[in-house]
Parts: structure tokens; C-alpha cells; sequence
């Protein structure tokens, strides 16, 4: 099945710096790849996804970028704010013609005022 | 529009008991999962559905059961319930999109 990895485990950074956290995953044939943050206590909330057809997407502060051929992708959060530290989650859709998800084990981002 | 609701939200329960979490969504979702959430651990999947009356396991599927009579609801169950489920657990719908999660059901056993 698939298998999805996620680094770093925690991230610091100061307010106003950048953030990067990567995955990779196992199955050549995923084609879905959404992002979650979760606030301490709550659910995981859908911020952006992306489609295998397509190596990147923004929305403001937010991009994720595809690799397909190194089965990797990564989210940038730009101009972090305090309301940004949360747990983020990476997901790959498990294979074709299934609507699966297989979840990274999560990165707690920590944004020092 | 509530999305999804899962009840109970806390629930303590001994070892041996039974007991049944439910969830409900009212977005004409056909596809619904069941996921545990341990610290480290991310979220794993227990037992989902692809359509009234249809259920599959995950990739955790020992010691619960689920059933899915009607399409907006989705029920896991444990039997006997043991320490080692103490967890939070997440339901979620989904048709095509991404999965839109509930609450949560924060459940210990001892």
C-alpha cells in the first residue's frame, strides 16, 4: 500500500520567516495530495490541495509544489504568523480508482513571536 | 448545513465495555472513514465506506466494527473495549474533494 513520509517532525520559526515541510510517497500512481492544519483540540482542516496534473499552486500566503518523477511534495507557508502554529498534515490519495488518503505522521510548526 | 457531526465528544469507558460512536453528515457524501489519532502517530485509518450498506477495513481495522444502514450515517463500534483504544477518534466524508472531518470523539478506556 502507500506509504507516506513527512519532515520534519517539529519547526520553529520566527514570525515573519518562511516555513517548508516535505513529503514523499510510495505509490507512482497517487494522484491527489491535500494539506491539513489542525488547531490543538480541533479537526484537521483542509488549506490546499493539489492534483497530479499540476507542479504547483498558491493561495496567498500558501503554495505547494509537486514533484512527480521524485514523488515529493511541500508546502511553503510565506510571512508566518502566530495563528499559523498548528499540527500540518500531508495526505497522498492511495492509487487509482480509490478514494483512500494515507496521512503523513504530521509537523507541529511552532511560530515564535 | 452541519457537515459532519460525531457523537459522543468524550466518552470514559472500563475494560470489557461496549460502546458505539456515530456520524452523521448531510452532504449527500457517498464515501465515509473512520480514523484514530494518537499522539506521533498521525491520523490512521480504521474502517470506511463507499456506499450505503457497504463497509471495508483500513489499515486498523482489530477490535471494532462498523456499519453504514444509511447513507448520512456511519457507526464504529467496540465490542470490548481495551486500554490500548484510548484515542481520539475522527470521522470524515468525502465525494470526490477532500475529506471534511468531524469534531473528534475523545474516548478512554481503563
Amino acid at each position: 500500500g502507500e506509504n507516506v513520509e513527512q519532515h520534519p517532525s517539529t519547526l520553529s520559526v520566527q514570525e515573519g520567516d518562511s516555513a517548508v515541510i516535505k513529503c514523499t510517497y510510495s505509490d507512482s500512481a497517487s494522484n491527489y495530495f491535500p494539506w491539513y492544519k489542525q488547531e490543538l483540540g480541533k479537526r484537521p482542516q483542509l488549506i490546499i490541495d493539489i492534483r497530479s496534473n499540476v507542479g504547483e499552486k498558491k493561495d496567498q500566503r500558501i503554495a505547494v509544489t509537486l514533484n512527480k518523477t521524485a514523488k515529493h511534495f511541500s508546502l511553503h507557508i510565506t510571512e508566518t504568523q502566530p495563528e499559523d502554529s498548528a499540527v500540518y498534515f500531508c495526505a497522498a490519495r492511495t492509487g487509482a480508482g480509490s478514494y483512500q488518503l494515507t496521512f503523513g505522521k504530521g509537523t507541529k510548526l511552532s511560530v515564535i513571536p | 448545513n452541519a457537515g459532519v457531526t460525531q457523537t459522543p465528544k468524550f466518552r470514559v469507558l472500563k475494560t470489557g465495555q461496549s460502546m458505539t460512536l456515530l456520524c452523521a453528515q448531510d452532504m449527500n457524501h457517498e464515501y465515509m472513514y473512520w480514523y484514530r489519532q494518537d499522539p506521533g502517530m498521525g491520523l490512521r485509518l480504521i474502517h470506511y465506506s463507499v456506499g450505503e450498506g457497504t463497509t471495508a477495513k483500513g489499515e486498523v481495522p482489530d477490535g471494532y466494527n462498523v456499519s453504514r444502514l444509511k447513507k448520512q450515517n456511519f457507526l464504529l463500534g467496540l465490542e470490548s473495549a481495551a486500554p490500548s483504544q484510548t484515542s481520539v477518534y475522527f470521522c470524515a466524508s468525502q465525494w470526490e474533494g477532500p475529506q471534511h472531518f468531524g469534531d473528534g470523539t475523545r474516548l478512554s478506556i481503563l
